[in-house]
């Protein structure tokens, strides 16, 4: 069964903190997600990776897949209040449509 | 454009009783899959849908668990009997095609079982 741990589970950081959350499995995947949820609502994807070793920034927000394609890390630069949320990675594997979502970082940025 | 619209977004039951779901993907989105999601836990795969024909539910407990998708359009789940370990959030997404698309989830549909 494929698994993806990410760490930290929860994590509680004073605005413009910088903070990583990282995704690892001891999977291969061919192309790795990460999502924010906010209460309430369904979680809206943010980002996708599909070469180790990519790197994409969108915003403050740096995503970055590993070499072998079996982790993630997703940095977030000077956090902010609208950045509080759950944070997914989800992977799917070579030949199969079927993205496994990982156990979630909790983030609260205090203002 | 609309979004992924689920109904009801709260349920209250008492075990035992029969409850279903109701989702209508973003038009156009042949794929469409139902998740289960515990709280501050990631979403787990009950069923996908291409079309009308389910391709995976392998995850989905069949003895208490059913779905359709009649004309590949809109879906419902259902469980009957529900029991207390079934209280989760209930998320419905949809995406353009299989295969590494983005999915596009609704607000999910909140249910407790007491």
């Amino acid at each position: 069964t494929q698994l993806l741990e990410q760490s930290p589970q929860f994590l509680s950081i004073q605005e413009g903190e910088n903070l990583t959350v990282y995704c690892n499995s001891s999977s291969v995947f061919s192309s790795l997600q990460w999502y924010r949820q906010e209460p309430g609502e369904g979680p809206v994807l943010l980002v996708t990776v599909v070469t180790g070793g990519e790197v994409k920034k969108l915003k403050r927000l740096t995503f970055q897949f590993g070499d072998a394609r079996k982790d993630s890390s997703l940095h977030i630069t000077a956090a902010q209040p609208g950045d509080t949320g759950l944070y997914l990675c989800a992977g799917a594997t070579s030949g199969t449509y079927k993205y496994i979502f990982g156990t979630g970082t909790r983030l609260k940025v205090l203002a | 454009e609309a979004g992924v619209v689920q109904s009801p977004r709260y349920k209250i039951i008492e075990k035992k009783q029969p409850v279903a779901f109701w989702c209508n993907p973003i038009s156009g989105h042949n794929t469409l899959y139902w998740y289960l999601q515990n709280l501050g836990q990631g979403p787990e795969l009950l069923i996908r849908y291409e079309n009308e024909e389910a391709v995976d539910d392998s995850q989905l407990p069949k003895d208490r668990f059913s779905a359709e998708r009649l004309k590949g359009v809109d879906s419902t789940l259902k469980i009957q009997p529900a029991e207390l370990g079934d209280s989760a959030v209930y998320l419905c997404a949809s995406s353009s095609s299989r295969g590494g698309e983005t999915q596009y989830f609704g607000p999910g549909t909140r249910l407790l079982v007491l």
